[in-house]
């Protein structure tokens, strides 16, 4: 079992429409990061949480540490958000490698 | 542009090749790291090097040879690989007190 669990594996959905993708961990961490992968397969960080909730643009990350689970929400959802999405946690007490979800392949169509 | 950059972008080599994979940041980081992304699974890590030392090899198999020569520069020596290590092959660096990461391009590796 991946200590990292993201849900769906695969999202379709309509231009405009509101998108939840959703990742939950296992064990203690440090700080948890949402990513996104492009086709061409170079990879963008969008948030790094380690509480709460952070906002840019169009996407929302937020992070329930007791429950040990976060989201990321795109509003208003185009086209050009198609991407895969990853989740990944750092551990303490040294934060330098990263454990990985398996991604959401996301689709968005006109 | 992300400032962490790799060469080449694309490579096929043959199992008997010898080949190097180059990443370069200039970002102050102090934490450099090897991912590989197998068609289907998660990214997996291979090396990490804090300050140029070398903290961590994930059970990685000696025909992968990092090397780390300064806090900018980061190679990936290759030898003698097999197919199944066809993968997309990741840098990223860090700033180990701030957390946040920057990722390379990637190189698209194809043993034949």
């Amino acid at each position: 079992k991946n200590e990292v669990e993201q849900s769906p594996q695969n999202l379709t959905a309509q231009e405009g429409e509101f998108i939840t993708i959703n990742c939950s961990y296992s064990v203690g961490i440090s700080a948890l990061h949402w990513l996104q992968q492009h086709p061409g397969g170079g990879i963008v960080s969008l948030f790094m949480l380690s509480s709460g909730k952070k906002k840019h643009g169009r996407l929302i990350a937020t992070i329930n540490i007791q429950e040990k689970h976060s989201s990321l929400h795109i509003t208003a959802s185009h086209p050009r958000d198609s991407a895969v999405y990853i989740c990944a946690v750092s551990f303490p007490p040294i934060n330098d490698k990263l454990i990985f979800g398996t991604g959401t392949r996301l689709q968005v169509f006109p | 542009e992300t400032g962490v950059t790799q060469t080449p972008r694309h490579l096929v080599m043959g199992m008997t090749n010898k080949k190097s994979l180059k990443c370069e940041q200039h970002l102050g980081h102090n934490a450099m790291y090897w991912y590989k992304q197998s068609a289907k699974k998660p990214l997996e890590l291979m090396f990490v090097y804090n300050f140029k030392e070398q903290t961590e090899n994930n059970s990685v198999p000696s025909r992968f040879s990092p090397e780390c020569p300064n806090s900018s520069h980061l190679f990936l020596h290759l030898h003698t690989l097999q197919p199944e290590d066809s993968a997309l092959y990741l840098c990223a660096s860090s700033q180990l007190d701030s957390r946040g990461y920057t990722f390379g391009s990637g190189t698209r590796l194809t043993v034949v």
